[in-house]
């Protein structure tokens, strides 16, 4: 089975820098995704690793370890819109992914 | 860009019936994906399809059937509704292969409500 854990809620001021964590056992590993979800709408892709290291994309960056089975997401200049549920997937040996339960994010001014 | 449509953004039904939520995408994608979302449980997969009328069951199935008679089509059969069926639906397609592509795009969801 596969098991993935990541806070369940976060604050943050406007234009700060956030850190969203993710940790999962898996079996086997084929990528990890980070979604963003505001409330009402459908999850969008934000990031995709599968090698070890840091991913940049503007102001979102995503780190993987695959030999600690952890992730961050890591957020700067923080706005009002960032406010969101960010989800961690995890794609393990089936190629199937598995959600952790989401991180909801609350940036406030 | 890739568009998954699903038949209802709200829907209303009482115990027993029998319910249908459909959803179709248009980037000929092979995988699509029927979850339920619910308040600190996070996204739980019920159902997948790798391919016209194939279908694996997710983590959650019991209470639930689906059917991919099309590609671009796959669809959710509530076979008596129940209560604690209430929930955010979400569908999702990707293409299969084992890269970034196959990231999943959602559809705006269905939220349920059964009485």
């Amino acid at each position: 089975g596969q098991n993935i854990d990541q806070p369940t809620e976060m604050t943050a001021t406007e234009g700060a820098i956030v850190q969203i964590n993710c940790t999962y056992q898996t079996s086997g590993f084929n990528g990890l995704f980070w979604y963003q979800q505001h409330a009402g709408e459908a999850p969008t892709f934000l990031s995709y690793n599968v090698l070890d290291g840091l991913e940049e994309k503007g102001r979102f960056s995503s780190f993987l370890s695959r030999s600690k089975g952890y992730s961050y997401l890591l957020l700067k200049e923080l706005q009002m819109k960032d406010s969101a549920s960010y989800l961690c997937a995890v794609r393990g040996g089936s190629y199937i992914p598995t959600f952790g339960r989401g991180t909801s994010l609350i940036v406030h001014p | 860009d890739v568009k998954v449509t699903q038949s209802s953004r709200y829907l209303v039904k009482r115990t027993g019936e029998k319910v249908f939520l459909e959803c179709v995408q248009d980037m000929d994608h092979e995988n699509m994906f029927w979850y339920r979302q619910d308040p600190g449980l996070g996204l739980r997969l019920i159902y997948f399809s790798y391919d016209v009328k194939m279908k694996e069951k997710g983590d959650i199935p019991e209470g639930y059937s689906v059917s991919r008679e099309k590609k671009e089509r796959f669809s959710l059969i509530l076979e008596s509704a129940s209560t604690n069926q209430t929930s955010m639906y979400l569908c999702a397609s990707s293409l299969q292969g084992p890269s970034n592509q196959e990231t999943q795009y959602f559809g705006p969801g269905t939220r349920l409500l059964v009485l």
